[in-house]
């Protein structure tokens, strides 16, 4: 099973900050890394996939980097609405796919 | 638009069985992979299971196998799971989700989600 690591668990951030999310691998996944926002009492909504490219509808504020064990979201200038949960997702080992523990971005 | 909508949640005891549902609409159900992710209380998201456009491949996590069963209706654009014997460690709210044609991709679609709580 890979393991996804993410830190921090909370981070308490003002709006119009930047904020970086980290994610780790327990081992190389390539590009094969997702990332989520999760608001309280809603779905999943699916942000980046293959680390870098942003989903249908999500703005460029938001971006993903990273490859084989180390990656990063990064909200450019946080907006009341990207206060959320944010969680990293493994699709390399499929069809065991793995998440991380999840970052809460709070003010 | 892309809609998926889960039914069938609720309370049942410990042992016991229930069967969620999934309606989907808005593209062509048998092509995709579909997948269901549950979610604990306050907790994080965990796979599930996934089952091929076709149904002709399905995969658990451990914890499920043997106990779940993933299905899916073409003709009703309509997914399926079957959970037998629950615990309580199954309470959760439970996702569907549309996964890619291909096999290893995200999941690009969710539903709201509904509630199961296992309990005496």
């Amino acid at each position: 099973e890979v393991v996804m690591t993410q830190s921090p668990v909370t981070l308490s951030v003002s709006p119009g900050e930047r904020v970086t999310l980290s994610c780790r691998a327990s081992q190389n996944i390539v590009d094969n890394l997702a990332w989520y926002q999760q608001k309280p009492g809603q779905a999943p909504r699916l942000l980046i996939y293959g680390a870098s490219t942003r989903a249908t509808g999500v703005p460029a504020r938001i971006s993903g980097s990273g490859s084989g064990t180390e990656f990063t979201l990064t909200i450019s200038s946080l907006q009341s609405e990207d206060f959320a949960i944010y969680y990293c997702q493994q699709y390399n080992n499929w069809p065991l796919y793995t998440f991380g523990q999840g970052t809460k971005v709070e003010i | 638009d892309v809609q998926l909508v889960e039914s069938g949640g609720g309370l049942v005891q410990p042992g016991g069985s229930l069967r969620l549902s999934c309606a989907a609409s808005g593209f062509m159900f048998n092509t995709y992979w579909m997948t269901w992710v549950r979610q604990a209380p306050g907790k994080g998201l965990e796979w599930v299971a996934n089952i091929k456009g076709d149904g002709s491949e399905k995969y658990y996590v451990d914890s499920a196998q043997g106990r779940f069963t993933i299905s899916r209706d073409s003709a009703k654009s309509s997914l399926s799971l079957q959970m037998h014997s629950l615990r309580a460690e199954d309470t959760a709210v439970y996702f569907c989700a549309r996964g890619g044609i291909r096999r290893s991709t995200p999941f690009d679609f969710w539903g709201q989600g509904t509630l199961v709580t296992v309990s005496s």
